[in-house]
């Protein structure tokens, strides 16, 4: 079974400060997503990373894929308060073949203090 | 500015009732999807279609919920009879897959209930 854990689980910072959030799995993935949620919507797209070692950046968003394809990682420099929400990671269920069922993450909740 | 609408956003009910939920995905998209969410489990996967046609029903227990798609237009999550345990928040979502990672269009969700 493959599973992302993500950590941390919770995580309380202050406007200005910079935070990692990580996606781990002992399975290989071809490719991993990362969802932002919103309170009372649904998640939304920010990035896919499909190679190994791949590094993309969205504004003061940096994801990373790790090398092995099994991990990830999201920094966020200078969070804002519009920072603020659920980040959950997403990989490919099967790496065999491709299909479009997505397994996801854990979660990160993430709070941004003005 | 295309979305997926899902209806209703709120349904409480009591337990043994049927519920069904609503969604209608981008106009073009080819593949839709209904997730679970709670905090408990996180995000899982139901069940999705393709073209109308169910791919994956895997996640879906069988014997209460069935998910159909009647058209296009139109896909119905139903829970038949519910339990307090299926208090979750149900998601749509769609996309124009063409066998790899594309993007997933999330609806806002209905938050169901069950007493």
């Amino acid at each position: 079974t493959q599973l992302l854990e993500q950590s941390p689980q919770f995580l309380s910072i202050q406007e200005g400060e910079n935070l990692t959030v990580y996606c781990n799995s002992s399975s290989v993935f071809s490719s991993l997503q990362w969802y932002r949620q919103e309170p009372g919507e649904g998640p939304v797209l920010l990035v896919t990373v499909v190679t190994g070692g791949e590094v993309k950046k969205l504004k003061r968003l940096t994801f990373q894929f790790g090398d092995a394809r099994k991990d990830s990682s999201l920094h966020i420099t200078a969070a804002q308060t519009g920072d603020t929400g659920l980040y959950l990671c997403a990989g490919d269920a099967e790496l065999s073949y491709n299909t479009d069922k997505l397994i996801f993450g854990t979660g990160t909740r993430l709070q941004v203090f003005p | 500015d295309a979305r997926v609408t899902q209806t209703p956003r709120h349904k409480v009910t009591e337990m043994g009732q049927e519920v069904t939920m609503r969604c209608q995905p981008i106009l073009g998209h080819n593949t839709v999807f209904w997730y679970r969410q709670t905090m408990m489990q996180g995000l899982e996967l139901l069940a999705y279609f393709r073209n109308r046609a169910p791919l994956d029903d895997s996640g879906m227990p069988k014997d209460r919920f069935s998910a159909e798609m009647p058209d296009a237009t139109l896909a119905t999550l139903k829970i038949q009879p519910s339990e307090p345990r299926d208090s979750a928040v149900y998601f749509c979502a769609s996309g124009l897959m063409a066998g790899g990672s594309d993007e997933q269009f999330f609806g806002p969700g209905t938050r169901l209930t069950v007493l």
